[in-house]
């Protein structure tokens, strides 16, 4: 199976400020990988899907890069509303896997 | 974009069977794949598994092979996860979320997603 590591565990983080969140894969997933967005009591949205392209509505702020192993999202001009957990998802290879998530706070 | 609402969660004791579904609007259902996904207390998100459009082909989680079952019936717009075995460990919100695209036997991108139904497993 493959597995997701997702750094760092958590990040706190000013508003405008901009914001990486890693994704590694324990294997080559090509292009195969998503981000979603997830806040408390609501359902998990997609933000990237195949590593880089947007899912409809997802602001421009947002953007994804890499392949293979090795893949970043960013969030440039960090808004008060980004503030929830991030999650990476390969689906390369049944099972599918997540990261473990990345929680994002606002200082 | 369409709208899933999950329900059949609730508090069950160790060793019973429980029972969720799902249920699709908005949308052509029997031209996707659904995915089941939990969240545990503290945990991160944990793919279960999956069902093609024509509820032909299904994959699951090594952590839940043979306690789960996928189904679906596309004349009720509507998939279904049977768990069998409950344990504490299954506490989590259930998620169902639809693959990105159509006639596709198998989608991995979730696109579209419920808001849960909770179970609890406890004595």
């Amino acid at each position: 199976d493959i597995q997701m590591t997702q750094s760092p565990s958590s990040l706190s983080a000013s508003v405008g400020d901009r914001v990486t969140i890693t994704c590694q894969a324990s294997q080559d997933i090509s292009y195969f990988l998503n981000w979603y967005q997830h806040k408390p009591g609501k359902a998990p949205k997609l933000l990237i899907y195949d590593a880089a392209s947007f899912d409809t509505g997802v602001p421009s702020r947002f953007s994804g890069r890499g392949s293979g192993t090795h893949f970043t999202l960013t969030i440039n001009t960090l808004q008060p509303e980004d503030v929830a957990t991030y999650y990476c998802q390969q689906y390369d290879h049944l099972p599918y896997s997540f990261g473990q998530g990345t929680k994002l706070e606002i200082k | 974009q369409g709208q899933l609402v999950e329900s059949g969660g609730g508090v069950v004791q160790p060793g019973r069977s429980l029972r969720l579904s799902c249920a699709a609007s908005g949308f052509r259902f029997s031209k996707y794949a659904l995915n089941w996904v939990r969240l545990a207390p503290g945990k991160g998100l944990e793919w279960l598994s999956i069902i093609s459009y024509d509820g032909n082909t299904k994959h699951y989680a090594d952590s839940v092979k043979g306690r789960l079952t996928i189904s679906r019936d596309n004349s009720k717009n509507t998939v279904y996860l049977e768990m069998n075995s409950l344990r504490g460990d299954d506490t989590a919100v259930y998620y169902c979320a639809r693959g990105i695209s159509e006639f596709q036997v198998l989608s991995g991108v979730l696109d579209v997603w419920g808001q849960g139904t909770m179970v609890t497993v406890s004595s």
